[in-house]
């Protein structure tokens, strides 16, 4: 049982390249949801799902899309990375959140 | 919107020394609570979690919190530190009403232990 994986683990993008944030679950969990942390900000959540084919926003989507094709996948796009986009993203999952979510162990991203 | 305070963004405690880390909510509604644990260049792993029931929780590597719905607290106690303790730690709320699978993040403490 793997979890929530996360690829990849590094990246390096300059600035204005695209690129999509992997994350996969083998849970079947039905809630998904996308956070970036930040020094002395905690972790913010950029976009969620309850299920495939439902999204919606979180606090800081701005820059980021995501779609929800199946129950295991939820991609993170970036349509034109920006160096404000440097950060450490996390992947959670769950299939009861009062229960808490699952992390994946996350990508480093640098935007040059 | 529900809101998580983490006061103090760095404790520091001695080796056997009693921890405490400090996390306030701001909902009226008492939310599902959790703390979470973040060693270096890893994952998020959870500790302990209150949902509904009894008001102490404990939760993995000797850790407990107590909610307390007067003072709209959840603080994190472990009584003796050790020096695998070191870590980030995150207090994090789901809503128990409304956008109730939403899990929102205090801005964390570090903690340092000191032998």
């Amino acid at each position: 049982n793997a979890g929530v994986t996360q690829t990849p683990k590094f990246q390096v993008l300059k600035t204005g390249q695209s690129m999509t944030l992997q994350c996969a679950q083998d849970m079947n969990h039905e809630y998904m949801s996308w956070y970036r942390q930040d020094p002395g900000m905690g972790l913010r959540l950029i976009h969620y799902s309850v299920g495939a084919g439902i999204t919606d926003q979180g606090e800081v989507p701005n820059g980021y899309n995501v779609s929800r094709s199946t129950t295991e996948d939820f991609p993170l796009r970036l349509l034109s990375a920006a160096p404000s986009q440097t950060s450490v993203y996390f992947c959670a999952s769950s299939n009861s959140p009062g229960y808490g979510y699952t992390f994946g162990s996350g990508t480093r991203l640098t935007v040059v | 919107a529900q809101s998580v305070t983490q006061l103090g963004s760095h404790v520091s405690v001695s080796e056997g020394a009693l921890v405490l880390l400090r996390c306030n909510y701001s909902s009226s509604v008492p939310p599902y609570l959790f703390w979470y644990v973040q060693y270096p260049n890893q994952g998020l792993q959870l500790l302990l979690k209150y949902t509904t029931g009894a008001t102490l929780v404990k939760g993995i590597n000797g850790f407990e919190a107590e909610f307390k719905k007067s003072e709209t607290s959840f603080h994190l106690t472990k009584p003796s530190a050790h020096m695998s303790d070191a870590a980030e730690y995150f207090c994090a709320v789901i809503p128990s009403s409304g956008a109730t699978n939403k899990l929102i993040f205090g801005t964390g403490t570090l903690l340092a232990v000191q032998p």
